[in-house]
């Protein structure tokens, strides 16, 4: 069956940079765009842009330029999101999520989500 | 950008039918999905292409999109419905694609 499964929630300082993980299974994985969504607490859903697994380039959306960076390990069926340069604001829950196609554009599975927490 | 609008919160009482709206300029020309999240969890899509139900999800849950308003309706509302529902769009038409999430709209369960 398709999993998504994200790493673990993180505690990281102003400043500093975190690596979010999403480790796909039970489908080919460069078949399917990769998309990241932000939830900020208590807010609704964001989403940040996506990347192809196909050709590895990376879309994204406006707000998410500059010190968000998508990439991928297609050997081992992972998708990561770089966050440099954080700020308080950027505490959130952080979801990846399968688009069907690009044709369709709705997300058919998501990770679990990760935390991440900026904090002094 | 195209702008999705849906109310903050609809209360329902059990066994009746919940309505929930998603409004956008001219958004009928568009496919609008549609998903649930519970406190904690990760959304699970409920809708897609306005009416479609993935496997698994009752069919209870429907929608329909038309003119300026997307619906998801909610028929025989039970006390595990209660969450946050999000409509989604993709558009395509440009050269950049993008994603756009309405607000969200709280379900409570009377």
């Amino acid at each position: 069956q398709v999993q998504l499964v994200q790493s673990g929630s993180e505690l990281k300082k102003p400043g500093a940079s975190v690596k979010v993980s999403c480790k796909a299974s039970g489908y080919t994985f460069t078949s399917y765009a990769m998309n990241w969504v932000r939830q900020a607490p208590g807010q609704g859903l964001e989403w940040m842009g996506w990347i192809n697994t196909n050709t590895g380039n990376p879309t994204y959306a406006q707000g998410f330029t500059g010190r968000f960076v998508f990439s991928l390990d297609t050997s081992v069926s992972t998708a990561y999101l770089q966050i440099s340069s954080l700020k308080a604001e950027d505490t959130a829950v952080y979801y990846c999520a399968r688009m069907y196609s690009s044709s369709s554009g709705y997300f058919d599975y998501w990770g679990q989500g990760t935390l991440v927490t900026v904090s002094s | 950008s195209y702008v999705l609008t849906q109310p903050p919160s609809v209360s329902v009482a059990p066994g009746k039918t919940a309505r929930i709206t998603c409004g956008g300029n001219n958004i009928g020309s568009k496919s609008v999905h549609w998903y649930q999240q519970k406190p904690g969890q990760a959304p699970v899509l409920v809708i897609y292409y306005d009416s479609d139900r993935p496997s698994g999800i009752p069919e209870r849950f429907s929608g329909s999109n038309s003119g300026n308003t997307a619906t998801l309706t909610i028929s025989r509302v039970e006390a595990g419905d209660e969450a946050d529902y999000y409509c989604q769009v993709w558009d395509s038409s440009s050269d950049h694609p993008y994603v756009v999430f309405g607000g969200g709209t709280k379900l409570t369960v009377l």
